[in-house]
């Protein structure tokens, strides 16, 4: 089983819709979790930090359930520009340097 | 600005033609490493560094070779480029790779080996 994992999608979406996708991880001990978007064949830009139970920010919500071992990122009001792959970074628990990646989810918003 | 900065953007060239990516940023951050993207594998990692004159495998460290002279600089490199090592390239840094930190990534190194 892959350390962290994500249903690839495509997530076809119509403009104005929500959308939501998960981000499942093997690692209990994981402390933090990051959504970075990254558009096609560029670098991955940070969306949003989650350190407890969840972030908001606009229209973007992200929720952590340790229990069960995921966060899941909700896009509400889609806009074309959201059109993107989110990826999900798992920073190492301990300070021993390996980031884990799910190999991201891809979104599409449709006019 | 804080960044990284990586170089070359695109970069073609024949097999066992031996090349380097150049990889800096200016955030005294002492963790960096470098990362390979392929089409339904996501990010993969190649090397990464704690500190000065630290560095570790990582994922998929055949083929390549970092170092670590200087804090602000990590250089990849490709002694003898193959086809396989076709790919999407990034260097991204951290201030210590802990549990809490962000990632800054490099602009990217689309690599084409022929």
């Amino acid at each position: 089983r892959k350390e962290v994992e994500q249903d690839p999608g495509p997530f076809n979406v119509p403009e104005g819709a929500t959308v939501a996708f998960n981000c499942t991880y093997s690692n209990s001990a994981s402390q933090s979790f990051f959504w970075y978007r990254q558009d096609c064949r560029k670098e991955p830009k940070l969306l949003m930090s989650v350190y407890s139970s969840g972030n908001e920010d606009g229209r973007f919500t992200a929720q952590l359930n340790r229990a069960s071992q995921y966060i899941s990122l909700l896009i509400r009001d889609s806009k074309l520009s959201d059109s993107a792959t989110y990826l999900c970074v798992v920073p190492p628990p301990n300070s021993w340097g390996k980031f884990q990646f799910g190999a991201g989810t891809q979104v599409v918003v449709t006019p | 600005e804080a960044q990284v900065t990586q170089n070359p953007r695109y970069l073609i060239t024949v097999t066992g033609k031996k090349l380097t990516v150049t990889c800096s940023q200016n955030m005294n951050h002492e963790y960096m490493s470098w990362y390979r993207q392929d089409p339904g594998l996501g990010l993969r990692q190649i090397y990464y560094s704690m500190n000065v004159e630290v560095t570790d495998k990582g994922d998929v460290p055949e083929g390549y070779k970092v170092s670590r002279k200087e804090k602000r600089n990590f250089p990849l490199i490709l002694e003898s480029p193959s086809p396989n090592q076709t790919s999407l390239y990034f260097c991204a840094s951290s201030l210590f790779g802990g549990s809490n930190e962000k990632l800054f990534f490099g602009s990217g190194t689309q690599l084409s080996v022929l």
